[in-house]
């Protein structure tokens, strides 16, 4: 079984779409986070929920929305995408935010705007 | 605010043979963890090694240890016998301790290439 898994895995979509990626993991977790890489395969954290509660939000344009209903699940919602938003999407979780503990990371949402 | 550094764009080594791979950060805190992690083609991040700030001891992970250097703000990956199984990008991590709210600080990643 992923411990945390991400669909879709590949996403091709125009300029101007709104579009959504979800997350689940079932490792108990009570972290879960939204980082990005881009085309020069740099990663940046974007959005961190502890118990459902939004801890971190990296300056991120305000047309990224997360979202999470429980503390196994967080989506991120897109809108008006942009040609710059073409990148992997990585969703992660950990437990107990504050720990050290080790941040699990999904497979990536490789997204690409036309 | 923290910083960290990976000076090796690419880096290219003989399976069997050693390769050490370089990363540095910048940070005013006192504690803190550093990990590395490995990205193969398939893009999954997956966590090799880690390491408390506070310990001396350096990590080790079978085929992998790190050479923590805390003065020198220094923190370098050594893979021993590499198999071409480890042909992937290495990206070495910074998380504070105090105030941790779970945010890794990636550098700019390590390509390494295993050749038969």
């Amino acid at each position: 079984d992923t411990a945390v898994s991400q669909t879709p895995k590949y996403l091709v979509t125009q300029m101007g779409n709104d579009k959504s990626i979800k997350c689940e993991q079932n490792l108990g977790h009570d972290t879960m986070y939204w980082y990005k890489q881009d085309s020069k395969k740099f990663l940046k954290i974007m959005f961190s929920y502890n118990n459902k509660e939004l801890i971190i939000n990296e300056t991120v344009p305000n047309r990224f929305s997360p979202k999470s209903p429980d503390k196994a699940h967080l989506n991120l919602h897109i809108n008006s995408l942009e040609l710059g938003d073409s990148a992997v999407y990585f969703c992660a979780s950990s437990q107990m935010v504050g720990s050290g503990n080790t941040i699990y990371f999904g497979e990536g949402s490789w997204l690409t705007v036309v | 605010a923290q910083t960290v550094t990976q000076s090796q764009p690419e880096m290219s080594v003989q399976e069997a043979e050693t390769v050490t791979l370089s990363c540095t950060y910048d940070t005013s805190e006192n504690n803190y963890y550093l990990f590395w992690y490995k990205q193969p083609p398939s893009r999954q991040m997956i966590l090799v090694i880690r390491q408390e700030a506070y310990k001396q001891q350096n990590a080790t992970e079978n085929r992998f240890s790190v050479n923590f250097q805390k003065a020198a703000k220094s923190f370098s990956l050594k893979i021993s016998d590499s198999q071409l199984g480890d042909t992937a990008m290495y990206f070495c991590a910074f998380m504070k301790y105090s105030g941790n709210t779970g945010k890794l600080i990636f550098g700019q990643g390590t390509t390494l290439q295993v050749k038969p």
